[in-house]
């Protein structure tokens, strides 16, 4: 049973579009969301992250909007570049004072962003 | 930044042999992790630890043990590799600092079973 999801499977934006990638999750005591991001044949890396305790969190070009109410998130990423292509995951876990904190990984989004 | 080492970063493995994949950092993380990667699946835990000495099973453990002798060193071990243990394993170690609870990867091993 995949408890997060993400849609679409790969897209493909011009440079300088907007990208939108889609996240949602069942588990209603996840509370963490980190989206990281992996290059061709490098290692994932965390790009951003929110808590429920904001609709919203922004760095630079990459925005995420946060829906509690309907379990779902997405990764805004502004005026894109080519070099913003990477696969994206989305996680989720509960966030537990003072204890593990156990990710669970969507299957990712491929971007690819032409110039 | 935190630093996390594989090795080794590739390895031809032959059916039913054994296959260790050795994992280390140098940030003083208390926990570690180990992720295999397989196209179209994302990342999925294998083992994980939060003390040296103790390691506990994650969401695919089966035919997987792992070994955490000291805070730096985490180890995975396959004991008798098959086919379908082909794949990319990543390691990665974590530091929880206020909200955030970042998990900084390694390399990767890719793992080839013949």
């Amino acid at each position: 049973q995949q408890q997060v999801r993400q849609s679409p499977q790969s897209l493909t934006v011009w440079e300088g579009e907007t990208a939108i990638l889609n996240c949602s999750y069942e588990d209603s005591t996840f509370d963490y969301f980190p989206w990281y991001w992996q290059f061709p044949r490098e290692s994932p890396a965390l790009l951003i992250a929110i808590r429920p305790v904001s609709n919203k969190k922004e760095d630079g070009r990459f925005t995420i909007f946060f829906n509690k109410r309907e379990k779902k998130l997405s990764l805004h990423i502004t005026d894109s570049q080519p070099g913003d292509s990477a696969t994206y995951f989305c996680a989720a876990s509960p966030m537990l004072s003072g204890s593990f904190n156990k990710l669970t990984f969507g299957a990712g989004t491929r971007l690819a962003v032409c110039p | 930044e935190a630093a996390v080492t594989q090795s080794p970063r590739s390895k031809v493995a032959v059916t039913g042999g054994k296959v260790t994949l050795s994992c280390h950092q140098t940030n003083n993380h208390d926990y570690m992790y180990w992720y295999r990667q397989d196209t179209g699946h994302g990342l999925r835990l294998i083992h994980y630890s939060y003390v040296a000495d103790s390691t506990e099973k994650g969401d695919i453990p089966d035919g997987y043990k792992a070994s955490r002798p000291s805070q730096e060193n985490f180890s995975l071990i396959l004991e008798l590799a098959s086919l379908s243990q082909t794949a990319v394993y990543f390691c990665a170690s974590s530091d929880r600092t206020g909200d955030q609870d970042t998990q900084y990867f390694g390399p990767g091993t890719r793992l080839l079973v013949l």
